[in-house]
């Protein structure tokens, strides 16, 4: 099975501050044919299900606010919230969809400091 | 907008079979290209997936839970379930289901379902 690995487990900020998500992958997770990264992220607010933000490791959702980005390629990739607002305290995790069994990190809580 | 909902027992005795079903509405649970997950949370953990079935019939399980795991479809209800047999207090968890897009991954969920296995 593929390992993510995210750090770090939480992070305290102050709204309007950037906030950095990393998660590895224990393998590549280019697909050679298209040359994507199948890495997904998800926002899970409490009491509420997991909800996708970016997939292809940087490729946006629909609705998503732009302040919600992703980068990375290979085994190494990025979540950063450009400006923390109050909504966005949640657990994020990534997930890898490249190779069954599907992964997710142990997920990053993110809190206003 | 496609809207999945998990519904069953709520409480399992351990050694018993744990039987859920999502149904999906908004949308054909037998369109082309598409999948169906199951992925379960204990409370205050991370996310574990469990399998899947295509529109087609076919599945894929997570190799941790494939012993004991079947998931199945009913197109003439637009509903997949799952079954998980031999339970134990390690199956307690929020169960989700969720559509599972080979390139965009999880795009809908359910608002999951809390099963305790308890006697």
């Amino acid at each position: 099975d593929i390992v993510m690995t995210q750090s770090p487990d939480s992070l305290a900020l102050s709204l309007g501050e950037r906030a950095t998500i990393n998660c590895k992958s224990s393998q590549s997770l280019i697909f050679n044919a298209n040359n994507r990264n199948y890495l997904t992220w998800y926002q899970q607010k409490a009491g509420q299900p997991p909800k996708l933000l970016i997939y292809w490791a940087s490729a946006r959702e629909s609705g998503v606010p732009d302040r919600f980005s992703g980068s990375g390629s290979g085994t190494d990739f990025t979540l950063t919230i450009s400006s923390l607002q109050a909504e966005d305290v949640a657990v994020y995790y990534c997930q890898q969809n490249h190779y069954t069994p599907w992964t997710f990190g142990q997920g990053t809580k993110v809190e206003i400091k | 907008q496609v809207q999945l909902q998990e519904s069953g027992p709520g409480l399992v005795k351990p050694s018993q079979t744990l039987s859920l079903t999502c149904t999906v509405s908004g949308g054909s649970i037998s369109g082309t290209g598409l999948y169906w997950s199951w992925i379960r949370q204990p409370v205050g953990k991370g996310l574990e997936w469990i399998g899947r079935i295509y529109s087609g019939g076919s599945t894929t399980y997570n190799p941790s839970l494939e012993s004991r795991v079947s998931i199945s479809l009913d197109t003439s209800k637009n509903q997949f379930s799952l079954r998980l047999t031999s339970v134990t207090a390690a199956d307690t968890a929020l169960y989700y289901c969720a559509r599972d897009m080979l390139e965009t991954a999880f795009d809908f969920w359910g608002l999951g379902t809390m099963v305790t296995v308890s006697s």
